[in-house]
């Protein structure tokens, strides 16, 4: 089955360890997206690839970096982990502006 | 700012009563409204799409309706799997991202 695959699915760094997380897509989209979620709270959009064009949202922290190497996928790395940052990281791909796909998430706990 | 509000924010219902979600915005003009189901601990999952006012779509217990300024998801007949957190999105006109609500809780006991 096409799918959204985000790996790891549980992470756990310490404070101030970079740390990097990945989504890989078979699904063939053009945009890929990374959000945080925080407990009971909507998820939150970092940044997103429309293409190979990198967009940043305004109030995203310099602290969170993005990356695309090829179509299939992208990776998320938080260069210095504050207690702040732990939260689902989810990763989401869609044809243009259709509707998002979702993967399972990775949880990031912060020591 | 577009805001996305959703209500209630947790919704305990018996089995086979039926109720229903609203989700409300603040800006005019829309590209889509999406409905999406997530399990705790999971991703969200993907349940609809609506683009005009007037327009449904069902799956199941589940149907979506659309007006100018909210949306509704109605559940009819819940039965305890259908237990979860219900968000909707919005991209306005001039965009194709997403705003999220902030999510209704959904239990169904048995």
């Amino acid at each position: 089955d096409a799918m959204v695959i985000q790996n790891p699915r549980y992470q756990v760094t310490q404070f101030g360890k970079p740390v990097t997380l990945s989504c890989s897509q078979t699904l063939n989209h053009n945009v890929m997206y990374w959000y945080q979620q925080k407990s009971s709270q909507a998820p939150k959009l970092l940044f997103h690839y429309y293409d190979k064009d990198f967009n940043n949202e305004a109030d995203t922290p310099d602290n969170f970096q993005s990356r695309r190497p090829n179509t299939s996928f992208c990776f998320l790395d938080i260069r210095s982990p504050g207690l702040g940052d732990a939260a689902m990281y989810l990763c989401a791909t869609s044809i243009g502006s259709n509707e998002q796909f979702f993967g399972p998430g990775t949880r990031l706990t912060v020591l | 700012e577009d805001q996305v509000t959703q209500s209630p924010e947790a919704l305990r219902l018996q089995e086979g009563e039926s109720s229903s979600l609203n989700c409300s915005y603040t800006v005019s003009g829309l590209r889509g409204l999406f409905w999406y189901r997530q399990d705790p601990g999971k991703g969200p999952e993907f349940l609809f799409t609506l683009y005009s006012a007037g327009e449904e779509k069902e799956k199941e217990r589940l149907k979506a309706t659309l007006t100018k300024k909210e949306s509704f998801l109605h559940i009819t007949a819940p039965k305890p799997e259908d237990s979860a957190t219900y968000l909707c999105a919005r991209s306005p006109s001039n965009d194709y991202k997403l705003s999220f609500g902030a999510g209704t809780t959904v239990t169904v006991r048995a």
